[in-house]
Formats: C-alpha cells, structure tokens, sequence
C-alpha cells in the first residue's frame, strides 16, 4: 500500500529537549516536505527536499532542521523546542518535482511542547 | 507576496445544497492549484487540482472554477452531503519560478446538515 508513515503520532516533551519526528514513504518519490498546521493559519511549509541532499526552506523554517540521506526518509528535528512549536506537523512526498499532480500527506505528528 | 487567502472560515450547508469556497492568490509564479479535503484525525487528501490553462475542472460533485485574470478560484461542492463534512484547503504552488513551494490558505470548515 503506498505510504507516508510518521512517528510518533503523539508527543509531550518539555522545551528544550531535542526531539526527532520521522517520516517515511515507499512511494520512491523525489519530493518531500515538512508542514505544520495551526488553527486559523491553514499549512505552512517548514522544508521541503526535492531530492537526497537536496533541501530548502519553506515559509517557517525557524527552530527547525531537516535532512535527506536517504531517498525514503525525511525526519524532522528540533534541536531546542519552544512552546510555540506546539503544533500539529506533517510529512508530505509526491512524485517528479515537475509534476504536481498528488502530494500525499502522512497521518500527522501532534506535538505539545511543555 | 505569496499569500493565498481563503474564505468563508466556516460555512453551513442543507443536504443537496451548492457549497462554495473561493480562494485568492498574488504570486502569478503559481501554476498549480489543488483543493484538499481533511476529515478529524487524518492528513489532507488531494481532492481536485486545476493548473491555469483551464478555466474550468469538474470531477463528479466538485468543481474548481479558475478566474487567471482575477488570480482567484473556487470550489463548488454540488448536492452537498453530511459525507462532505470536513475541512477544505485551497493551495497554490510554482515549479522552478515559484520555488517548489506550497502555499495553503486558512481553510474551510465544511458541516452538511442532514
């Protein structure tokens, strides 16, 4: 069955406590991103990947880091949460990067940071 | 700017009724403009995408009507049912002019009356 697996789903963590969201896909898609969702405020892209090695910014990348070594895998990292990164956070791959027809989306990852 | 603004918030439709959400954007980089659907608990879904060479998509009950002059869309839901309940995202993204990014407006909160 094609995928975007994340892990975990649910996490409480205090701030400043470095933390790492996974996220995987067996899709073998070039493209990869990272989104966080809060009310009012819709998706807002933190990074995406078009390809390993291959990363960049979206619209709020502040108190996060990616990294893309293997094609599959796209975790997320927060070196120091803060409160405000309280937030529900997913993970999105599709196919060609020149093709934009389906971007499927992971379960989601709700984080609270204490 | 690469704003994409959403509305209605929320919208409250009778059962076999037309549900519209209409979606603005600034960036003439964008040439893709999906709608996703997300139900409590679950990520998004690609539910119809339209690029700006039509001005018209229709897939079964929903249909994506595209002003390219007016840099607006929107979605129209016929014969909307309780089943169509869910939260609704319009999206803007570019190829190599606009980034690879996704921009996504608020959102629209959906509940069909039965």
């Amino acid at each position: 069955e094609a995928q975007v697996t994340q892990n975990p789903r649910y996490l409480i963590t205090v701030t400043g406590k470095k933390l790492t969201v996974t996220c995987s896909q067996n899709m073998n898609h070039e493209y990869m991103s990272w989104y966080r969702q809060d009310p009012g405020l819709g998706l807002r892209q933190i990074y995406y990947s078009m390809n390993v090695e291959v990363t960049d910014k979206g619209d709020v990348p502040e108190g996060y880091k990616v990294s893309r070594k293997e094609k599959r895998n796209f975790p997320l990292i927060l070196e120091s949460p803060s409160p405000n990164q309280t937030s529900l956070y997913f993970c999105a791959s599709r196919g060609d990067r020149r093709n934009q027809e389906t971007q499927y989306f992971g379960p989601g990852t709700r984080l609270l940071v204490l | 700017q690469q704003q994409v603004k959403q509305s209605p918030q929320s919208l409250i439709v009778q059962k076999g009724g037309i549900s519209i959400i209409n979606c603005a954007y600034e960036n003439t980089a964008f040439d893709y403009f999906p709608w996703y659907q997300q139900f409590p608990g679950k990520g998004p879904a690609l539910l119809i995408a339209i690029r700006p060479d039509v001005s018209e998509k229709k897939e079964g009950r929903f249909t994506i009507s595209f002003n390219k002059s007016a840099k607006q869309f929107s979605l129209h839901i016929m014969d909307s049912q309780p089943g169509d309940s869910a939260t609704y995202f319009c999206a803007a993204s570019g190829g190599r002019t606009g980034g690879f990014k996704t921009i996504f407006g608020a959102g629209t909160r959906l509940f069909v009356k039965a």
